[in-house]
């Protein structure tokens, strides 16, 4: 499954880092998502983004900061993570944003040391 | 508000057997779908199938079926003939029309036996 993809798809950083985590999708659709999820939890929807515009935060810290170029292209930027924010992340797209099919990327695995 | 439950944090069964993962969920809207997608080790998170909830019929795909039992609120998913490669993680979700938000299940974690 090509339709998402996700770079990089494994990330080390230190907490005094600043990082950006890269999603880019080719089905055409028009809102995109990130996801975290980490052990033993379920998924937690972190941001959406419908026609480039942010329509959700979900009480996300500010040290996550979302943008959205285009309908294509999601990036996570990412500066001064705690340690506890070593996750999965996961990008998905749908036709529309509501409650449709999601298809997901591969995911960045991240670890903060 | 609109809960998902997964009742099974872990399930194994022989290759080649049939195996039934459960979910439940609790909502007040008329409509909405209903999905179970699949995270294999690899860590991508796959769709298997879709169910819309004003279809009666049961959505099937391949070897892969639900029992949608709208009024009991229940969306359980059958795997006939098990394969090694049907190993993951199984997380049922749900979607209302109303709402850009899916609500996820916690997992049920299969095992397929060699």
């Amino acid at each position: 499954e090509t339709g998402v993809t996700q770079t990089p798809r494994h990330l080390v950083m230190g907490m005094t880092n600043k990082k950006s985590l890269k999603c880019e999708q080719h089905l055409g659709h028009n809102a995109m998502y990130w996801y975290k999820q980490s052990a033993k939890k379920p998924l937690e929807l972190m941001f959406v983004y419908n026609f480039k515009e942010q329509t959700e935060n979900n009480s996300v810290p500010s040290r996550f900061s979302p943008e959205c170029p285009n309908s294509s292209h999601l990036f996570l930027h990412l500066h001064t993570l705690q340690p506890e924010d070593s996750a999965l992340y996961l990008c998905a797209s749908s036709p529309s944003y509501q409650g449709e099919t999601q298809y997901f990327g591969p995911g960045t695995r991240l670890l903060v040391l | 508000a609109q809960t998902v439950t997964q009742s099974q944090p872990e399930m194994s069964v022989q290759e080649a057997e049939t195996v039934t993962l459960s979910c439940t969920y609790d909502t007040s809207e008329n409509n909405y779908y209903l999905f179970w997608y699949k995270q294999p080790p690899s860590r991508q998170m796959i769709l298997v199938i879709r169910q819309e909830a004003y279809k009666q019929q049961n959505a099937t795909e391949n070897r892969f079926s639900v029992n949608f039992q709208k009024a009991a609120k229940s969306f359980s998913l059958k795997i006939s003939d098990s394969q090694l490669g049907d190993t993951a993680m199984y997380f049922c979700a749900f979607g209302a029309h109303s709402n850009y938000q899916l609500i996820w299940g916690a997992g049920t974690k299969l095992i397929i036996k060699p």
